[in-house]
């Protein structure tokens, strides 16, 4: 079975400053590691995901994400954060066979960016 | 591209009444499309995956009988509460998957759906 993680529920950040989502997951194989972002009643917007090749991914908005193996991890990152980054994000790794070609979305953490 | 709509956007209904909820993929075909539901600052919890012209294949702890979902092409999806009661109240995300391009999975905008 895959699993996510994200431990954060919330993150709050000043505008300007870097910011971070973290998330750790569970997938046997080589994972498919994809971020969403959701704004209020609104469905899901694609970020970036990582499939294979380089563990920086580089997504929309100017987000990125880092694929660290050895700690199971997929961290979207962004240097400088905007107000307008206020919004829900979920990490979501998927497997490469059978059933676990689905989708597994974490709890989700909330980002506000003060400004 | 890879435009994924779902209609109505909103939908209020009185209890016992039955409401369809319509997925579409715009501008691809879509081999497999999934039905989310998601409560007030939670995850999205997968209902069901269903492939064109099959029965769809419910998670567990979700009823078929109340939740009736039928693929009957390769573009829609339609989702159907039946004898709806205020507990089925929340939001409907729909995602409709392409072979090509990595299997991506693409979202529709929700439906928000309130049973009083």
């Amino acid at each position: 079975a895959q699993s996510v993680a994200q431990p954060e529920d919330q993150v709050n950040v000043a505008e300007g400053n870097p910011l971070t989502v973290k998330c750790t997951y569970s997938v046997s194989g080589n994972p498919y590691l994809f971020w969403y972002v959701q704004y209020p009643n609104r469905g899901l917007q694609f970020l970036l995901k990582y499939i294979t090749g380089d563990n920086l991914v580089k997504g929309s908005y100017g987000f990125e994400a880092e694929f660290n193996k050895s700690q199971t991890s997929f961290h979207l990152k962004k240097p400088s954060a905007l107000v307008s980054d206020s919004a829900l994000y979920f990490c979501a790794p998927r497997g490469t066979s059978g059933s676990a070609r689905q989708l597994t979305f974490g709890s989700g953490t909330q980002l506000t960016v003060l400004p | 591209g890879a435009v994924v709509s779902q209609h109505p956007s909103r939908v209020i209904c009185k209890s016992g009444t039955s409401v369809k909820i319509e997925c579409r993929s715009l501008d691809f075909q879509a081999t497999t499309m999934f039905w989310y539901r998601q409560f007030p600052k939670q995850s999205l919890m997968l209902m069901a995956t269903s492939n064109e012209g099959s029965k769809a294949t419910y998670e567990q702890g979700v009823e078929k009988d109340k939740f009736l979902i039928n693929h009957a092409s390769l573009t829609l999806s339609t989702l159907t509460v039946t004898s709806a009661h205020p507990e089925d109240s929340s939001f409907y995300i729909c995602s409709a998957r392409t072979w090509r391009g990595g299997n991506e999975q693409f979202f529709g905008p929700g439906t928000r759906l309130t049973v009083l």
